[in-house]
């Protein structure tokens, strides 16, 4: 498809365990981000990739969440060692911009609901 | 980062018109203002964007102050599909800068 797409777009663990949500961004998008987002709250930023260099990894909540994007295209976002609290729904974003310039939207897929047991 | 201030909820009957405000009062000179919308277990979809002059695409206008503190969504006329949280953030053009997002302004449309 043209939009951006996530996978899964559930998923259910048991706390303690490792998951992998991945992210395919529009082709040839420059820009990526992820995004949490937690009930009735509005998305917070995790992180910011341009291309396969990961620019901005500020959002990350702890040393238990990685993510990835070697080839510049697919990212994945990895939390290792699940908690409760890592229950929300992860969104992707990309942009064409390089630097991700705010004269480009981002466009969003719709999100990977993770929940953790 | 440049912080926005929206209404939690309104209400607007539908297809009537509705203006969905957002204040930006720390907005600098580069920063771009825009909007997004956001459907019940859907991702943010995005709906317009501006600097400082006012905007019209095919799903809404958006107006801006003439300070760039403060800016409008226009919906013309509301459907029922609208209803949304609607999003209102800055992003930067002098080089990358981090989004934040509020909370929203929940919006509800009434048959």
């Amino acid at each position: 498809g043209a939009g951006v797409s996530q996978s899964p777009r559930y998923k259910v663990a048991k706390r303690g365990q490792d998951v992998a949500l991945r992210c395919d961004p529009i082709s040839g998008h420059v820009s990526l981000f992820w995004y949490q987002q937690a009930l009735g709250q509005g998305p917070e930023f995790l992180t910011y990739f341009q291309n396969e260099a990961q620019l901005d990894k500020s959002g990350l909540p702890s040393d238990r969440f990685f993510a990835e994007r070697p080839e510049g295209s697919v990212s994945t976002l990895k939390i290792q060692r699940t908690q409760q609290e890592d229950s929300a729904v992860y969104l992707c974003a990309s942009s064409s911009a390089q630097g991700a310039l705010g004269n480009q939207p981002q466009h969003f897929g719709d999100g990977t609901r993770l929940s953790i047991l | 980062d440049a912080k926005t201030t929206q209404p939690n909820s309104m209400e607007s009957n539908e297809e009537e018109p509705v203006h969905l405000p957002c204040n930006h009062s720390t907005i600098s000179g580069t920063d771009y203002i825009h909007w997004y919308r956001q459907l019940p277990s859907q991702g943010p979809e995005y709906v317009i964007h501006g600097l400082t002059s006012n905007v019209n695409n095919r799903m809404a206008s958006l107006a801006i102050a003439e300070d760039r503190k403060s800016s409008t969504l226009i919906l013309h006329r509301a459907t029922l599909r609208d209803a949304a949280v609607y999003y209102c953030i800055l992003r930067g053009s002098g080089g990358y800068q981090k989004v934040t997002f509020g909370t929203g302004t929940k919006l509800q449309v009434i048959p």
